[in-house]
């Protein structure tokens, strides 16, 4: 089946703890992007990945990193975590910027730091 | 990528039709319309897209006002499926998706 799984679904960490999170799809797309979801600001973009070693800050990049080694991963970093950071976090990929079939999203993954 | 706005919430009747409006005066040429959906607990779910002509696919219908100014999302006949937070999107070809704030659909019986 295709899709992008994200890893882990849940998570609580501490502040100042280092902890990554997966993503990876399995369609053989181009482009990946981390989103960060809040209450009442919506979807905000983090970084995204044109191609592999290829990759660019989104409108909400502070505190965050990524790397794209392969074309099927892209992890999310957090050197350093914070309580502001304590989110709902969305992995997508698509073929190219504009697909015809939209953007695939994953599943989610939900990190409080406390 | 241009700035979009849409209402906070709206409601509908379950089988009506719903229309669901997004502006993004600041559009420029080359930005494309993009309309996902989120359920509750779910990742964002692609609806539609389009660049200047009025789209239609097996979920909805896109209809893009002719200076782009804005566009509107049509559910031909709501379910209670359809229940959901509705993204408008709009950004050109050298970006990936910006999301706003969406509209909260709710769908009575």
């Amino acid at each position: 089946e295709a899709q992008v799984t994200q890893n882990p679904r849940y998570l609580i960490t501490v502040t100042g703890k280092k902890l990554t999170v997966t993503c990876s799809q399995n369609m053989n797309h181009e482009y990946m992007s981390w989103y960060r979801q809040d209450p009442g600001l919506g979807l905000r973009q983090i970084y995204y990945s044109m191609n592999v070693e290829v990759t660019d800050k989104g409108d909400v990049p502070e505190g965050y990193k990524v790397s794209r080694k392969e074309k099927r991963n892209f992890p999310l970093i957090l050197e350093s975590p914070s309580p502001n950071q304590t989110s709902l976090y969305f992995c997508a990929s698509s073929l190219s910027l504009i697909p015809s079939g939209g953007y695939t999203f994953g599943s989610g993954t939900r990190l409080t730091v406390v | 990528d241009a700035k979009t706005t849409q209402p906070n919430s709206m409601e509908s009747n379950e089988e009506e039709p719903v229309h669901l409006p997004c502006n993004h005066s600041t559009i420029s040429g080359t930005d494309y319309i993009h309309w996902y959906r989120q359920l509750p607990s779910q990742g964002p779910e692609y609806v539609i897209h389009g660049l200047t002509s009025n789209v239609n696919n097996r979920m909805a219908s896109l209809a893009i006002a002719e200076d782009r100014k804005s566009s509107t999302l049509i559910l031909h006949r709501a379910t209670l499926r359809d229940a959901a937070v509705y993204y408008c999107s709009a950004n050109n070809a050298g970006n990936m998706l910006t999301f706003g704030g969406g509209t909260r659909l709710m769908v009575k019986p």
